[in-house]
């Protein structure tokens, strides 16, 4: 079946503008991921939804940054007056799990954000 | 002291070789632990899952579990070319839906 999809799969924004990133996960998954990919790092949790409930972002990074999933389906992450340090690939995951003891989590292609 | 640990690499072995990946992580209280594999520009991919000390296989990947020293690490059997990539270690943090990932160890598997 289809995958987690992401869009666009590539942003340059000027700092100071807004951006928003799209996740469409798999059909069925309750749970959905937000990361934050730098170059030569493993990926950093940013926040957690399960269906439209966000239970968990307390790794965004700062308040321009929010996340919604208000149809417990499809998820935008935005992140208002965008700064060289927000450059960054971001990727989605989702997972069939709701609870322990873990969260297969199957990301989506990532969206490479570059910030000029 | 970071949460999860890795060695960063190159991780060199030759074709058929075993390979073998290793993680820390910091909480004790962690219960869920997860192997990835992200080839260079893609994303992660999941290989396994472990949640019990002891050893898991899934055809040529076996996982092992020893949460008394805090460690999980990745067995690569009949190591390929094409398993060269950077494998992340995840962990869960207790009590939380947070995954903390490692940076990643790059593997490369010589023909």
């Amino acid at each position: 079946g289809a995958g987690v999809s992401q869009s666009p799969r590539y942003k340059v924004a000027k700092r100071g503008q807004d951006v928003a990133l799209r996740c469409d996960p798999i059909s069925g998954h309750v749970s959905l991921f937000w990361y934050q990919q730098a170059l030569g790092q493993g990926p950093e949790f940013l926040t957690y939804f399960q269906n439209e409930a966000q239970l968990d972002k307390s790794g965004l990074p700062s308040d321009r940054f929010f996340a919604e999933r208000p149809e417990g389906s499809v998820s935008t992450l935005k992140i208002q007056r965008t700064q060289q340090e927000d450059s960054a690939v971001y990727l989605c995951a989702s997972s069939l799990a709701t609870a322990w003891p873990g969260y297969e989590q199957y990301f989506g292609p990532g969206t490479r954000l570059t910030v000029t | 002291q970071k949460e999860v640990e890795q060695n960063s690499g190159p991780l060199s072995v030759p074709e058929g070789a075993i390979a073998s990946l290793n993680c820390t992580y910091s909480d004790r209280g962690s219960q869920s632990f997860f192997w990835y594999r992200q080839y260079s520009g893609k994303s992660p991919e999941l290989i396994m899952s472990i949640y019990s000390n002891g050893d898991k296989e899934d055809g040529r990947f076996t996982a092992q579990l020893n949460k008394a020293s805090q460690y999980v690490s990745l067995l690569i059997r009949d190591s390929q070319p094409s398993d060269s990539a950077t494998y992340l270690c995840a962990v869960n943090y207790s009590g939380t839906y947070k995954y903390i990932f490692g940076t990643g160890t790059r593997l490369k598997v010589l023909a």
